[in-house]
Order: structure tokens, then C-alpha cells, then sequence
């Protein structure tokens, strides 16, 4: 498995800014992922972090709302942008391996948004 | 629309018995199979994972998968209160950066002493 942090663990923002959570891994992976988790609910994709090139997002969630970077195999951004109370949420960065696809996730960054 | 279905429990037993979890997926072409236990206020941990049909142990821990059936389970022996916690199961489909797991929506286990 890997080892994954996120900073922040927490925030908490006004309506209308915007913040932007890292994603660190202790080793190169393959893949990245971020993911929200809103309270009582089970985890949905917002996007897949690609290395050099332009983050797959799912629907539902656009680029202009949530820029993700990825400028190497261990790092990963994600940005909350113009945010609303109805951001408020956990969002936590995943990474996988390679064969088997183990996905492992980060500690989380529970923002709450005012 | 791909989708992951799980009791949401909760589910209660005691000490020492069997828990079983179930999932069912709708897409057959799904290749791998995920349980996940998330604590209260903590992120999801990854506990077994299955791939071909049967039966996988690991300690306590047994994944069950029935692809025909689009079925896999997972069997906690000897429930433990450190047991209780929401049980997340996940599907995985797709190849190379297509890859993607689709989560359910989770099973509340409670393991009473």
C-alpha cells in the first residue's frame, strides 16, 4: 500500500473563495483520484488526476468548478472554487497502484463552507 | 447507469457471530471486487479484495463473489466490537485510465459486546 496525505485536514471558508486541498504520496502511482463524501453518504468520483495532461471528470463536476493538477507521479491538487455552503463536504484523494487496481485513500480534507 | 446496491443496515449482531455483508452490481462486465471499512470520521480502509469466483479468507475476513449472480459478500467470523463501522462495497470496471471503482452506498455494522 501506499502512504497518502492531505493537507488541509480541515477548513472551514466563506462563500465565494476558494481553496485548494494537496494530495501527497510516499511513491510514484499510477493513478490518481479525487472523491467527495458528503455526510451519511457513500463516496462519488469527482475525477480522475492524470499525470501531464487534463484531468477525466465525472458528470456532474466540471473543470471550472473543480481544477485539478497533477504535475507528477506523487502529487496531486484539487481546488474548491466560488464555493457554496452545498460544497461542504469531505473530500479525500485515492491512488492505485497498478495490477491488482488497489485503490487507497487519503486521511480526507473536511471542509465546511459558511 | 452503473450502480452498487447494499443493505444500509444497520446491521447488529453479537460478539463472537458471523456478520454478513451483501452487494449486488448491475454491470457484467465489472472485473474487480472491493470491501472497504470506514470508521466514523475516518477514511475508507481496504480490507479484501476478490476477483475470480469463490471464496477468498483472510484471517477473519471472507469475500465471496458469484459473478453470474453479480453477487460478492463478505463474511466477518468472530465479530469484534473494533468490527462495527460502515462497510463500503466497491466494483471496478474499466481499463488503463479508464479505470474506475463505483462505490455502494454502505453497510452500518454494529457488533454488540
Amino acid at each position: 500500500s501506499a502512504v497518502i496525505s492531505q493537507k488541509p485536514s480541515r477548513d472551514i471558508c466563506q462563500r465565494g473563495t476558494s481553496l485548494t486541498i494537496q494530495c501527497q504520496v510516499d511513491s510514484q502511482v499510477t493513478m490518481m483520484f479525487w472523491y467527495r463524501q458528503q455526510p451519511g453518504q457513500s463516496l462519488t468520483l469527482i475525477a480522475t488526476a492524470n499525470q501531464g495532461s487534463e484531468a477525466t471528470y465525472e458528470s456532474g463536476f466540471v473543470i471550472d468548478k473543480f481544477p485539478i493538477s497533477r504535475p507528477n507521479l506523487t502529487f496531486s491538487t484539487l481546488t474548491v472554487s466560488n464555493m457554496s455552503p452545498e460544497d461542504s463536504s469531505i473530500y479525500l484523494c485515492s491512488v492505485m497502484t497498478g495490477w491488482p487496481y488497489e485503490q487507497y485513500f487519503g486521511p480526507g480534507t473536511r471542509l465546511t463552507v459558511t | 447507469q452503473k450502480e452498487v446496491e447494499q443493505n444500509s443496515g444497520p446491521l447488529s449482531v453479537p460478539e463472537g457471530a458471523i456478520a454478513s455483508l451483501n452487494c449486488t452490481y448491475s454491470d457484467r462486465g465489472s472485473q474487480s471486487f472491493f470491501w472497504y471499512r470506514q470508521y466514523s470520521g475516518k477514511s475508507p480502509e481496504l480490507i479484501m479484495f476478490i476477483y475470480s469466483n469463490g471464496d477468498k479468507e483472510d484471517g477473519r475476513f471472507t469475500a465471496q463473489l458469484n459473478k453470474a449472480s453479480q453477487y460478492v459478500s463478505l463474511l466477518i467470523r468472530d465479530s469484534q466490537p473494533s468490527d462495527s463501522a460502515t462497510y463500503l462495497c466497491a466494483v471496478g470496471l474499466g481499463g488503463g485510465s479508464n479505470y474506475k471503482l463505483t462505490f455502494g452506498k454502505g453497510t452500518l455494522l454494529t457488533v454488540n459486546p
